[in-house]
């Protein structure tokens, strides 16, 4: 098993653009989610998904998109990308909700 | 609302040195608690977790924590730390829905 694997590592866009952030799972698993890790902040929760076709917001949603098309692949569009969205981003995803397995993460960089 | 609480921002200790992180967590319902840690540059492993039993739960590495439900704590315990334990630590609740905690940053000098 190749556990959570996370597309592109790094990652650097200008403002503005759009782009999409990777994340599959070959564990089967349920429950996916997507975090952003900011220094003092910790993880915050932007979507997640209780399964394939199923997704909903988490604490900060505003500027993501998520799609949930199969039970493997678990996407996060960035429409406009802003200063803001500088981060690192991890993706998780559990069998049931009682503890997850994240992916690498991605650092982004908006300029 | 559910929240998570973790007072130590920063913590630096000496090889060998006790070690307990605070958790406090906000939520009425049943709760699991879990403790990941996160190495330098690297993603968070779960360290160890509670669901539900003996309110003493053992971990990977030789941690330990405590769910004390009158304080809503889950407070993370290391008899003895190593310069490896140098990582962030992060306490994490599922009521309903996955919160973690703002994380502590621990620091072992050798």
């Amino acid at each position: 098993n190749a556990g959570v694997t996370q597309t592109p590592k790094f990652q650097v866009l200008k403002t503005g653009q759009s782009m999409t952030l990777q994340c599959a799972q070959d564990m089967n698993h349920e429950y996916m989610s997507w975090y952003r890790q900011d220094p003092g902040m910790g993880l915050r929760l932007i979507h997640y998904s209780v399964g394939a076709g199923i997704t909903d917001q988490g604490e900060v949603p505003n500027g993501y998109n998520v799609s949930r098309s199969t039970t493997e692949d678990f996407p996060l569009r960035l429409l406009s990308a802003a200063p803001s969205q500088t981060s690192v981003y991890f993706c998780a995803s559990s069998l049931d909700r009682y503890g997850y397995t994240f992916g690498s993460g991605t650092r982004l960089t908006v300029v | 609302a559910q929240s998570v609480s973790q007072h130590n921002h920063h913590v630096i200790l000496s090889e060998a040195a006790s070690l307990e992180l605070g958790c406090n967590y906000s939520y009425g319902g049943t709760v699991n608690l879990f403790w990941y840690v996160q190495y330098p540059g690297q993603h968070l492993q779960l360290l160890l977790k509670y669901f539900s039993g003996d309110p003493l739960v053992k971990g990977i590495k030789g941690f330990e924590a405590e769910f004390i439900k009158s304080k809503f704590s889950f407070n993370l315990r290391k008899p003895s730390v190593q310069w490896s334990d140098t990582a962030e630590y992060f306490c994490a609740v599922t009521g309903n829905q996955f919160y973690f905690g703002t994380g502590t940053s621990l620091t072992v000098i050798p």
